[in-house]
């Protein structure tokens, strides 16, 4: 079985431009994460879905950060414009059944 | 406000002996809890986890044991391997389905 995909693994980019990430979940995983993860910090839960509708998006900063999950498969995560702050691994997670979230291997992103 | 503590951010370990890694929370509806390993440029996979309605739940050389009252949680890695070098994420719920909280980790090294 394929595990989660994500592209792409590394992006560097300047304060203030765009950047969107993507994300391919296990087959058949119906609910779906995207996580940011700073240095030294445990991954933070940025939105969940559930098929193509948004579970939880608390603590997502909406006024840059967008996510869809468009006919409840792929989905992408855009951040416009970037900040420093903005400087993590993004991941990415899926899940079938009771608690068990499996994730990809992350995009990382700098922000100059 | 962190939730999940782990308050060693890293810990040596002779092969063939004990790790243990140690895991706080501050949250009295937490009822599940997990724990998550984390190679360099992977993902978090998981690793083992418990319900509140036990104190201990063990596979294979890994044995996560959970104090309620406390509310503190523990791994134990016995005997440890070189392979177990890497950074170990405790993570909690309020329930099976519900979003997880993931503590900052701890980066264990098992020297040879």
């Amino acid at each position: 079985e394929a595990g989660v995909a994500q592209s792409p693994r590394y992006k560097i980019i300047e304060k203030r431009q765009s950047v969107a990430f993507w994300c391919n979940p296990i087959s058949g995983h119906a609910t779906l994460y995207w996580y940011q993860q700073i240095l030294g910090q445990g991954p933070k839960l940025l939105i969940q879905f559930q098929n193509n509708g948004v579970v939880d998006d608390s603590q997502l900063p909406k006024d840059r950060f967008s996510a869809e999950r468009l006919k409840g498969v792929d989905s992408t995560l855009k951040i416009q414009p970037a900040k420093l702050e903005d400087s993590a691994v993004y991941l990415c997670a899926s899940r079938k059944m009771g608690n068990e979230q499996f994730f990809g291997p992350g995009t990382r992103l700098t922000v100059l | 406000d962190q939730q999940v503590k782990q308050n060693s951010p890293s810990l040596s370990v002779q092969e063939g002996r004990i790790s243990i890694l140690n895991c706080d929370y501050t949250n009295s509806m937490f009822d599940y809890f997990l724990w998550y390993k984390k190679y360099p440029a992977e993902g978090p996979t998981f690793l083992i986890s418990i319900s509140s309605i036990k104190d201990k739940n063990e596979d294979g050389r890994f044995t996560v044991f959970l104090n309620k009252s406390a509310k503190h949680l523990s791994l134990h890695i016995v005997p440890s391997q070189p392979g177990d070098s890497a950074v170990y994420f405790c993570a909690a719920s309020r329930a099976s389905y519900d979003k997880v909280i993931f503590g900052p980790g701890t980066s264990l090294s098992v020297i040879p």
